[in-house]
């Protein structure tokens, strides 16, 4: 089973809506990164939450953790056509360097 | 301008022929990561470098071998290639805990 995984699967919207995106986690963190990955390119990072940190906003994103709960979630405001990708929450694991285990994405489609 | 290189953009190969992936990355970073993603699965951490060492490898097959001539490169040489390494392999970078991605290279075995 997967170390992360974003839900829902796939959603879209209309241009100028605010959407959510959310993940569950299974493992102890130090941090978390929320991607964007367009089509044909490589993933982009959008966000790092630390474990100590309960909220971080980037422009019209905002990223939320509960380590509680082992949930984050990422929030886009006044949806663009062109934050139409793939999003992905990632969990760090030390092995000597930090590694990150991707889950499945949710794929996000904003219409004009 | 790219901060990590990766070429090729796209690479087809027959079936037991033998190909490298070029990773240059020029954030000056000290750890290197090989990815892989294909439409079965999500993306998946391979191989990590630190200071040019190995430090973590999560490819279950030898025909994997990552490569570092220079503290900022990370190519992948695979050999004896299968149908099911079709996928599109990315590099990535890092200094702490963020981590940055290349372009990816797409492969396509035949």
């Amino acid at each position: 089973s997967q170390l992360a995984e974003e839900n829902p699967w796939a959603l879209s919207v209309h241009e100028g809506e605010s959407v959510t995106v959310n993940c569950s986690y299974k493992t102890s963190i130090t941090a978390l990164q929320w991607y964007r990955q367009k089509s044909g390119e490589g993933p982009a990072q959008l966000i790092l939450i630390r474990s100590n940190e309960r909220e971080k906003r980037n422009g019209r994103l905002r990223a939320t953790l509960d380590t509680s709960s082992q949930s984050s979630s990422l929030s886009i405001t006044a949806t663009r056509c062109e934050d139409t990708a793939v999003y992905f929450c990632a969990t760090d694991v030390w092995t000597g360097n930090y590694k990150y285990v991707f889950g499945a994405g949710t794929r996000l489609k904003v219409i004009a | 301008d790219p901060k990590i290189i990766q070429k090729p953009k796209y690479l087809v190969a027959v079936t037991g022929s033998e190909k490298i992936l070029i990773c240059e990355q020029y954030l000056g970073h000290n750890a290197m990561y090989w990815y892989r993603q294909s439409a079965k699965k999500p993306l998946e951490f391979m191989f990590s470098y630190s200071y040019q060492k190995l430090m973590d490898n999560q490819t279950a097959s030898s025909r994997f071998q990552p490569q570092s001539s220079k503290k900022n490169h990370l190519d992948l040489q695979i050999t004896a290639l299968k149908p099911d390494d079709s996928a599109t392999y990315f590099c990535a970078s890092s200094q702490h805990s963020e981590q940055y991605f290349g372009p990816g290279t797409r492969l396509t075995v035949l």
